[in-house]
């Protein structure tokens, strides 16, 4: 199973609506990116939380750490079609060998109809 | 402030031929990883530097993939012989540093296609 589970998969949403999207993670987190996609481009950074409680804001996308359950939330607010892309969420973590590694998750496709 | 570069943006060669995909970083930052990212996946970590030395290039196919940065700026990684399931964006990103006090950021090309027939 995956070390970083995004969800959900997709997501189709009318414009104006509110929507969450969730990453967790099977292991202690030290630092949890998000970035945003649009095909055939690069990650664009929209945020990083490194402190349990922790919650960020850059215009209607809000992000939140619960280091307890290792898990981030990125919520979206009165969504626009401009909002539509992939979403990855990538968590700062020890791997086996007691090293710091960046994982990343499969991803969450948002569309948003006009 | 310049982004990061890469070239070429788009490649098709066929099975066994090679390519090599170029990565110049923003000036300054230390840590520089190569990804590929498969059409509906995530990015996946070939190999990262931090400066000139290699720090994770456990998920590198050596038999096929190789990878250098000389100099600890811009880096270069080969594909010798490709395969068709190395069709995927190579995707370069730089950060000032990883895993420790000053983790933060990291910046993302624009990535290179690659499509082997």
């Amino acid at each position: 199973s995956q070390e970083l589970e995004q969800s959900p998969q997709s997501l189709i949403v009318q414009e104006g609506k509110n929507l969450t999207i969730n990453c967790t993670s099977s292991k202690t987190l030290y630092g949890l990116y998000w970035y945003k996609q649009k095909y055939g481009e690069g990650l664009i950074f929209l945020m990083m939380l490194q402190k349990g409680g922790e919650e960020k804001s850059h215009e209607k996308i809000t992000a939140k750490l619960d280091e307890k359950k290792q898990q981030s939330s990125l919520h979206i607010t009165a969504s626009q079609p401009s909002h539509a892309g992939i979403y990855l969420c990538g968590a700062d973590i020890l791997n086996a060998g007691n090293n710091r590694k960046l994982i990343w998750g499969l991803g969450t496709s948002l569309a948003v109809n006009p | 402030e310049a982004g990061v570069a890469q070239s070429p943006r788009y490649k098709i060669i066929e099975k066994r031929q090679s390519v090599a995909f170029w990565c110049n970083p923003i000036s300054g930052h230390a840590t520089l990883y190569w990804y590929q990212q498969i059409l509906g996946q995530g990015p996946k970590l070939l190999i990262q530097f931090q400066n000139n030395g290699v720090v994770d290039d456990s998920q590198l196919p050596k038999d096929r993939f190789s990878a250098e940065r000389l100099k600890g700026v811009d880096s270069t990684l080969k594909i010798q012989p490709a395969k068709l399931e190395d069709s995927a964006v190579y995707l370069c990103a730089s950060s000032l540093s990883f895993g420790g006090a000053n983790t933060g950021e990291l910046f993302f090309g624009e990535g290179s296609r690659l499509t082997v027939l």
